[in-house]
């Protein structure tokens, strides 16, 4: 059982370079989320999918795009790298309703280096 | 909005003591609690949670219980081991959106 699956998981990227992190479930969860992890910060969302075509923003959205492709994906693209970006970011997963009981499934990282 | 704060470390102990990392959050309605550890290298999964006031999560010998009159969800452990070494993070979630502390490292020395 796969779970969540990340690709790629390790990125270096220069200064303005583009590129898309992806993301697919096989546990038929409705909700999907991208965290960054940075060392101190916990973890921040990004952006999260609550149900297949819907997205919001999270905590830090800015610099980022996201797509839901279908119920099992859910993409992050970073359209111009810049330094802060260098984290590691992580997929996430879970089946919720309103009240937010379900437990978040996450994937195993990918490391992300802008130069 | 909704917020976590837990305690700051690193926090280094010996073999078999006791372990408490203390967790309040600010938070509108009912939300659900949640302990989540990252061993060294791994992406995070659940410890354990709670999804309503004076529940009682457990797991691996953890304990955790949901205080709303102090709006706190502290984590024990009584006697912990080396493998118990790793960071661990308070959650909580209201509606579709989880929000996470900044995590306490956690080493345990033989």
């Amino acid at each position: 059982n796969a779970g969540v699956t990340q690709t790629p998981k390790f990125q270096v990227l220069k200064t303005g370079q583009s590129m898309t992190l992806q993301c697919a479930q096989d546990m038929n969860h409705n909700s999907m989320y991208w965290y960054r992890q940075d060392p101190g910060m916990g973890l921040r969302l990004i952006y999260y999918s609550a149900s297949e075509g819907t997205t919001d923003k999270g905590e830090v959205p800015n610099g980022y795009n996201v797509s839901r492709l279908n119920k099992r994906e859910f993409s992050l693209r970073l359209e111009s790298a810049a330094p802060s970006q260098t984290s590691v970011y992580f997929c996430a997963s879970r089946q919720t309703s309103g009240r937010g009981t379900g437990e978040l499934f996450f994937g195993e990282g990918s490391r992300l280096t802008v130069l | 909005g909704n917020s976590v704060t837990q305690m700051e470390g690193p926090v280094t102990l010996s073999e078999e003591a006791f372990l408490t990392i203390n967790c309040t959050y600010t938070a509108t309605g009912y939300p659900s609690l949640f302990w989540y550890v990252q061993y060294p290298g791994e992406g995070l999964q659940l410890l354990l949670k709670a999804t309503k006031a004076d529940d009682k999560g457990s797991n691996k010998g953890f304990e955790a219980t949901y205080r709303k009159e102090t709006t706190s969800f502290h984590l024990e452990k009584g006697s912990v081991q080396v493998s118990d070494s790793a960071v661990y993070f308070c959650a909580l979630s209201s509606g579709y959106k989880l929000s996470f502390g900044a995590g306490t490292t956690v080493t345990v020395r033989a």
